[in-house]
């Protein structure tokens, strides 16, 4: 089956500083990635679509300078929490498209619970 | 506009009741896809079905099994036998247009009970 790994699982920084999130496609190759987010006890926001090659498109509301997403490569999304503060503290999930693929079949990562203290 | 209601919160059972979690979406597609998935307290999304719009036949996968009404349209989930293992946090979502990103609904946290 497909499979989406996310780096770190779990990251605890301190205000101020940044923090990348790294979303792998390990068996196929995603020309499209995602990226939610999740609040405690709340259900996934989309908060942007990575293109490979691409500049990633943004959802209403998420800010573009604050959550950087870079998708270098067929296999690697990455996002950067930029200058984080205790309101960014949630869990993030990517999930990603299968190139040769129908539409729709999307394949999620096991998250990363970030925290910032 | 793309709409996912789960309007069920909360719901506990004791094990091997029968569970039924609504899912009620809107959408202007005419063609569309319905998800369920499911989130164990470890975070990670499990995909449980994929369901075209155009079958509109209920489909049954082990204890689990779905039923799909265009007419009103809802895609409700139903658990027979429910087991500790089934407690979580059960997502129904609805891609959004032509598009994959997917709108989800609030989740309904199940809790099974021994």
């Amino acid at each position: 089956g497909a499979v989406v790994s996310q780096h770190p699982s779990r990251v605890i920084c301190k205000s101020g500083t940044s923090v990348k999130i790294e979303c792998r496609s390990l068996d196929f190759q995603a020309t499209t990635m995602f990226w939610y987010r999740q609040f405690p006890k709340k259900s996934l926001m989309l908060m942007a679509t990575s293109n490979e090659g691409s500049k990633a498109t943004y959802e209403q509301g998420v800010e573009k300078d604050k959550f950087l997403i870079n998708h270098a490569s067929l296999t690697l999304s990455t996002l950067t929490v930029t200058s984080a503060h205790p309101e960014d503290s949630s869990f993030y999930i990517c999930s990603a498209s299968p190139r040769d693929r129908g539409l729709y079949e999307q394949y999620f990562g096991p998250g990363t619970r970030l925290t910032v203290t | 506009a793309q709409k996912v209601t789960q309007a069920q919160t909360e719901i506990s059972v004791v094990e091997k009741e029968d569970v039924t979690l609504d899912c009620v979406y809107e959408t202007r597609d005419t063609t569309y896809y319905l998800f369920w998935y499911k989130q164990p307290p470890s975070g990670e999304l499990v995909f449980l079905i994929r369901r075209n719009s155009f079958d509109e036949q209920n489909e049954i996968s082990g204890r689990y099994s779905w039923n799909f009404q265009k007419s009103t349209s809802s895609f409700n989930f139903t658990i027979t036998a429910s087991q500790v293992v089934d407690s979580a946090v059960y997502f129904c979502a609805l891609p959004l247009g032509g598009y994959n990103k997917l709108i989800f609904g609030a989740g309904t946290r199940l809790a099974v009970h021994p």
